[in-house]
């Protein structure tokens, strides 16, 4: 069973479209994240959730709008895309802060990987 | 703010050969630490963790790293790589008390040789 999953694997859609890219863990963790991984594989936060709150904005366009309808899922919604929003996104989910005295680890999904035309 | 450097971009080692894969990092205490590896077109694993106690840590697939605080470095070590162990190693570190932050390093891109 996959513990980290994302959908689609692949997106490849034209400049100016809207697009969303999914994501469901069933670990029964509470805190979600997305991370963007650059054309020179550099990882970076954007957003964490925990139990459908947002706990982490980083800074990032609001074209980008994470939305979590339960615990177990968190999606990427991207308005407007631009060429520069072509990249790796990998969710990512843990137990809530502090649940392990602040030890927790997070495991992460396969990849997105988006190119915008 | 913490931060991670891995000053080798890419490493190429022979079958059979010893690894180490070096890691730097920059925080005020001791930070959590981690190791995740990438294949090809695939997501990421975690390879191992060091929260605190025995400075050598055991993971996954014959790794191990050491945490040196004087050198604030947490190396990954393999004895004897595998043609499979070629993809992409990232080490993070999250502030001491949540590892919710993680901070990547820009990753060690390992070929392996026949």
């Amino acid at each position: 069973d996959t513990a980290v999953s994302q959908t689609p694997k692949y997106l490849v859609t034209q400049m100016g479209n809207d697009k969303s890219i999914k994501c469901e863990q069933n670990l029964g963790h509470d805190t979600m994240y997305w991370y963007k991984q650059d054309s020179k594989k550099f990882l970076k936060i954007m957003f964490s959730y925990n139990n459908k709150e947002l706990i982490i904005n980083e800074t990032v366009p609001n074209r980008f709008s994470p939305k979590s309808p339960d615990k177990a899922h968190l999606n990427l919604h991207i308005n407007s895309l631009e060429l520069g929003d072509s990249a790796v996104y990998f969710c990512a989910s843990s137990q809530r802060p502090g649940a392990s005295g602040g030890r927790e680890t997070q495991y992460f999904g396969p990849g997105t990987r988006l190119l915008v035309l | 703010a913490q931060s991670v450097t891995q000053p080798d971009i890419h490493i190429t080692v022979s079958e059979g050969a010893s690894l180490e894969l070096r890691c730097n990092y920059s925080y005020g205490a001791t930070p959590y630490l981690f190791w995740y590896v990438q294949s090809p077109g695939q997501g990421l694993q975690l390879l191992l963790k060091y929260f605190s106690g025995d400075t050598l840590v055991q993971g996954i697939k014959g790794f191990e790293a050491e945490f040196k605080r004087s050198q604030s470095s947490f190396n990954l070590r393999k004895p004897s790589v595998h043609w499979s162990d070629a993809a992409e190693y990232f080490c993070a570190v999250g502030p001491t008390g949540t590892a919710s932050k993680l901070t990547f390093g820009t990753g060690t891109r390992l070929q392996v040789t026949l």
